[in-house]
Order: structure tokens, then C-alpha cells, then sequence
């Protein structure tokens, strides 16, 4: 089946010790989004990737940065975590930017800070 | 800016109760609206989508209908299962803003 897969599911990081997050697809879709759900809360747009286009999010904090090496694979990295970027992690992908597309979610990496 | 307002949960329901849980939306441009399931522990998954007036989504039992005229995209099921125990999400999305614009999310409970 089609996909999107994050890895790993769980991951715990010591205070200002860098972390990456990984997020593949199967579904070879164009564009490849990152969000940050916190505890209740609905997630929120961290940045995205249009084929190689990087779109950062005016609010986005420059502790998060994002790589994406080729059509499968994007990685969300955490520079220097804080207790506040503690949060479920979302990859999600869609077939293009139009409003129309739907977007499909991977099952979240969930981030403990320590 | 574009914006999402669920109904506040909590929701506590018996099994085969009838369903609904409101959504409005602001947006400047003309949505594309989305509802979204998270089942505890997991990622989004899509339940479903409209998008254009008078458009109605379904899936799995659960109905949306987009109205323009009262910017809502109310969602609704005639009978609830306790596998329906989830937290639901209301979006949107529009032209030129590539990014989804989720409500606060609504906790919903089914009890058998």
C-alpha cells in the first residue's frame, strides 16, 4: 500500500542536543509538509517542500530546519531542542499545492525533551 | 487571516446516537474544506472532503455539506459506533495558501 512512514515512532533527546525526524513516501508525491501537533492542541505548519522549493512559515522558529535529499524522503531537523518543542511530529504529502488536494498524514513521530 | 472554529469538546455519546459536530470557517479566498479523524496515538487520516457550495462529503457513515451562506461544514452520522471514539478535525485550505488551517479539534467519546 501507499504511504507515508515516519520513523521512529518515538524518540527522546536530551535538552539542546540535536534530533533528526525522518518521513518517506511511497505515494511519489510533489510536495511534502512538516507540523508540529502540541498536547490538545491542532497542528500547525512548520514549512514545506514543492518538489525542491522550501517554504518556511513566517513563524516558524530557526532552531527547525528541513532537508529534503530526493522525491521520497524529507527529515525534519531540531538544532537545539527546548522543552517547549516537546510535540507529535506530522509528515504529511499531497500530489501538488492546489487547495483542492487532499493532504495524507504519516502516524507522527512523538518528541520527549529531557 | 483564514480561520477554523469547532464546537468545544468534550462530546460524550451512546452508541447509535445521532452526530454532529459544527464547524464555521473565515477564509478571504473560496475553501476547499477537509474533516480530519486522529484515533489515539496515530497520525491524521482523512474522513472527507468538499470542495465547492453545496458539495457534500461522505465516508464511513459520517456527512458534510459545505454552505457557503452560513460558511459551515457541519459534520453528521446517523448512528455512532464505539470505534468512532477519536478526535476530529475540521480544515480548510485555500487557493495560494498551500497549507491546511485546522479548528482546535473535537474530543469525541462513544460509550457502549
Amino acid at each position: 500500500d501507499a504511504m507515508v512512514i515516519q520513523n521512529p515512532r518515538y524518540q527522546v533527546t536530551q535538552f539542546g542536543k540535536p534530533v533528526t525526524l525522518s518521513c518517506s513516501q511511497t505515494l511519489n508525491h510533489n510536495v511534502m509538509y512538516w507540523y508540529q501537533q502540541k498536547s490538545s492542541q491542532a497542528p500547525k505548519l512548520l514549512f514545506h517542500y514543492y518538489d525542491k522549493d522550501f517554504n518556511n512559515e513566517a513563524d516558524t522558529p530557526d532552531n527547525f530546519q528541513s532537508r529534503r535529499p530526493n522525491t521520497s524522503f524529507c527529515f525534519l531537523d531540531i538544532r537545539s531542542p527546548g522543552l517547549g518543542d516537546a510535540a507529535m511530529y506530522l509528515c504529511a504529502t499531497s500530489p501538488g499545492v492546489s487547495s483542492t488536494d487532499t493532504q495524507y498524514f504519516g502516524p507522527g513521530t512523538r518528541l520527549t525533551v529531557l | 487571516g483564514d480561520s477554523v472554529t469547532q464546537m468545544e469538546g468534550p462530546v460524550t455519546l451512546s452508541e447509535e446516537a445521532f452526530l454532529t459536530i459544527n464547524c464555521t470557517y473565515t477564509a478571504t479566498g473560496y475553501p476547499s474544506l477537509f474533516w480530519y479523524v486522529q484515533y489515539p496515538g496515530e497520525g491524521l487520516q482523512l474522513l472527507l472532503k468538499a470542495t465547492k457550495a453545496d458539495d457534500k462529503g461522505s465516508n464511513k457513515g459520517f456527512e458534510a455539506t459545505y454552505r457557503k451562506e452560513t460558511t459551515s461544514f457541519h459534520l453528521e452520522k446517523g448512528s455512532v459506533q464505539v470505534s468512532d471514539s477519536a478526535v476530529y478535525f475540521c480544515a480548510l485550505n485555500t487557493p495560494g495558501a498551500q497549507k491546511l488551517v485546522f479548528g482546535q479539534g473535537t474530543r469525541l467519546t462513544i460509550n457502549p
